[in-house]
């Protein structure tokens, strides 16, 4: 079975310039999460999908993030235009069960460096 | 709200040096508690897990015990191997949905052959 992948791994951009990430969740997971690392400081949560749905966005910073999820499937994460801050790791996971830790399934996310 | 602080690091041991990895927490009522690992180039995992006051978690040879008392749960390893370096993350449930669990900073080991 094939885990959640997310690309890019890695994305170097210019301050000003769009970014778009994307995450494939593991088959059949109605839950997505985003999160991301900044500084190597905590992981913060930034959204929740079940299925197409934004269940919970309480964690983007701000409008320059736009997350989507058409079809429920596989997601995206488009920061636009992109700032210094955003630089950081972006982590996705998916889940079946929104309960249990023990199911929930991590990406080895997508580095972002904003210059 | 809950959160959890993590000792900093990075920590850098030789091989089948005794790990102690410090995380305490803030929270309402008594959630449980969670050790996640990233290992280079992975997405996190879930390395263990405690659901109550004086449980003990183990995997991999880690060990961590919820001490209500000192509101810790302190991970530790009594003889790492190379294979141990990677990021750990403590971490508890903000609410049912575990996916929005409170992660601390993280703390990058080393183990040096």
């Amino acid at each position: 079975e094939a885990g959640v992948t997310q690309f890019p791994s890695h994305s170097v951009i210019e301050k000003g310039q769009t970014v778009t990430l994307r995450c494939d969740p593991i088959s059949g997971h109605d839950n997505l999460y985003w999160y991301r690392r900044v500084m190597g400081k905590e992981i913060k949560f930034l959204l929740h999908f079940v299925k197409e749905s934004k269940q919970d966005e309480s964690g983007m910073p701000n409008n320059r993030f736009l997350a989507e999820r058409t079809g429920g499937t596989y997601s995206t994460l488009k920061v636009q235009p992109a700032e210094l801050e955003d630089s950081g790791v972006y982590f996705c996971a998916s889940s079946q069960d929104p309960g249990a830790n023990e199911k929930l399934f991590f990406g080895s996310g997508t580095q972002l460096s904003v210059l | 709200g809950n959160s959890v602080t993590q000792m900093e690091g990075p920590v850098t041991l030789s091989e089948e040096a005794f790990l102690t990895i410090n995380c305490t927490y803030t929270a309402t009522g008594y959630p449980s508690l969670f050790w996640y690992v990233q290992y280079p180039g992975e997405g996190l995992q879930l390395l263990l897990k405690a659901t109550k006051a004086d449980d003990k978690g183990s995997n991999k040879g880690f060990e961590a015990t919820y001490r209500k008392e000192t509101t810790s749960f302190h991970l530790e390893k009594g003889s790492v191997q190379v294979s141990d370096s990677a990021v750990y993350f403590c971490a508890l449930p903000v609410n049912t949905n575990a996916g929005k669990s409170t992660f601390g900073d993280g703390t990058t080991l080393t183990v040096k052959p």
